[in-house]
């Protein structure tokens, strides 16, 4: 199982929006409603910040947004903080029955 | 509150052997997927492993199949993985974590460190 594709590294301003992508396959991001993101501050455990694709867990905040189309999940942050500074991941459960991380993208608050 | 809270980790040389533990707390443990998910020195997560509630089914990444085994104790609230015949690719964080079911993982713990190497 191949991991999904994430862009290297994303930028933006504060108070701006800015989109992270993840490219899976038709066995895993086009196929199934379970995609799942992560913000990991160095040194860190990972957090989830949104799940089933488009859902946050309770209490965090609705600057983070999560959507798919095809085979592409996306990440959305708004009203960019510098607290957001992080890496993200994204993940998909897959046809074989696993789960499948993305390489991770690094967000620098300018 | 969810805790995860793991031990075990350190040095092993290569061919060793290394057994993770992860203490679970405020939560139904035994009704949970638990996950053991790794992170090599600044490289991205890796999952590793799954268990399901009762400890009947697991699954394994192809790179540890054979080597690692994960298991659960739900009278303690303990999960466990079992890391044989070590190589230095092991070498990551690895982190404990939960969901309630095995499509995704929710909470996680705050890693440790195994390093493989003569």
């Amino acid at each position: 199982q191949s991991a999904l594709t994430q862009p290297a590294s994303v930028s933006g301003s504060p108070g701006q929006s800015i989109t992270i992508s993840c490219t899976g396959t038709s066995s895993d991001v086009g196929n199934y409603n379970y995609v799942s993101w992560y913000q990991q501050h160095p040194g860190k455990a990972p957090k989830l910040i949104i799940f089933d694709v488009t859902n946050r867990p309770s209490g965090l905040s609705n600057r983070f947004s999560g959507s798919k189309s095809g085979n592409t999940a996306s990440l959305t942050i708004s009203g960019l903080q510098a607290e957001d500074e992080a890496d993200y991941y994204c993940c998909s459960y897959a046809s074989s029955t696993t789960l499948v991380f993305g390489g991770g993208t690094k967000l620098t608050v300018l | 509150e969810v805790q995860l809270v793991e031990s075990g980790g350190g040095l092993a040389q290569p061919g060793g052997s290394l057994r993770l533990s992860c203490a679970a707390s405020g939560f139904a443990f035994r009704s949970y997927w638990m996950y053991w998910v790794r992170q090599a020195p600044g490289k991205g997560l890796v999952w590793v492993s799954r268990i399901n509630g009762d400890g009947s089914h697991t699954r394994y990444v192809d790179s540890v199949k054979g080597r690692f085994t994960m298991s659960r104790d739900n009278a303690k609230n303990t999960l466990y993985l079992q890391m044989n015949s070590l190589r230095a690719e092991d070498t990551a964080v690895y982190y404990c974590a939960s969901g309630i079911t095995m499509k995704e993982v929710e909470a996680w713990g705050q890693g440790t460190l195994v390093t493989v190497s003569s």
